[in-house]
């Protein structure tokens, strides 16, 4: 265990359906992060959060919405996916920004059908 | 751009065996991270060495930075079947954020 967690585990949804991934945190931390994990692509950075402030927004479409409403939950909300937005989805959370240490949740593995 | 990358993107080796992944880099950092991920899970933070460090070492694990070839190893000495994972290098970039190189897969064979 981590500290973080992420739920759903595991999600399978149409391209018309909204859903929303779950992080929540029990480490304290100010810094909270999504990142997308795709078959044999490097991790991508999506969303950063430090504080609640939205930090960082690595080019991500509008189709993923992030929402941080306390330092210890963050959500991504998902409406009108394609299939190529299939992926694990990862959660993490530092103390402070990049250079320290990250800690992962145990990602949502989602599929758009 | 891709910041770190691995080499080898695969290696399968024997118990007992060690296993050397090596991660380049392209700019300047503020220090390096190895992470492993079992697969399908979320990644595991392994070792930070900073970039005034040279080698530094945790139990099995040993890591090297040479910032002079922008690169970095990570050794795992007397491999366990429990070592099967993927190993990726993050270094923090310009705008302070990690990136993630496309990782060593690792078998270790009983």
């Amino acid at each position: 265990e981590t500290g973080v967690t992420q739920t759903p585990r595991h999600l399978v949804m149409g391209m018309t359906n909204k859903k929303s991934l779950k992080c929540e945190q029990h480490l304290g931390h100010n810094a909270m992060y999504w990142y997308k994990q795709s078959a044999k692509k490097p991790l991508e950075l999506m969303f950063v959060y430090n504080f609640k402030e939205q930090t960082e927004n690595n080019s991500v479409p509008s189709r993923f919405s992030p929402e941080c409403p306390n330092s210890s939950h963050l959500f991504l909300h998902l409406h009108t996916l394609q299939p190529e937005d299939s992926a694990l989805y990862l959660c993490a959370s530092s103390q402070g920004l990049a250079s320290d240490e990250q800690f992962f949740g145990p990602g949502t593995r989602l599929t758009v059908l | 751009s891709q910041q770190g990358e691995e080499d080898p993107q695969a290696l399968s080796i024997q118990e007992g065996e060690n296993a050397t992944m090596n991660c380049s880099y392209k700019t300047s950092i503020n220090n390096l991270q190895w992470y492993r991920q079992n697969s399908g899970r979320g990644l595991v933070h392994l070792i930070l060495i900073r970039s005034n460090e040279r080698e530094k070492h945790s139990g099995r694990l040993r890591v090297t930075l040479d910032t002079s070839k922008k690169s970095s190893s990570l050794l795992i000495t007397a491999s366990r079947a429990a070592d099967t994972a993927s190993y990726f290098c993050a270094t923090d970039d310009a705008g302070n954020m990690l990136t993630f190189g496309g990782g060593t897969r690792l078998m270790v064979k009983p």
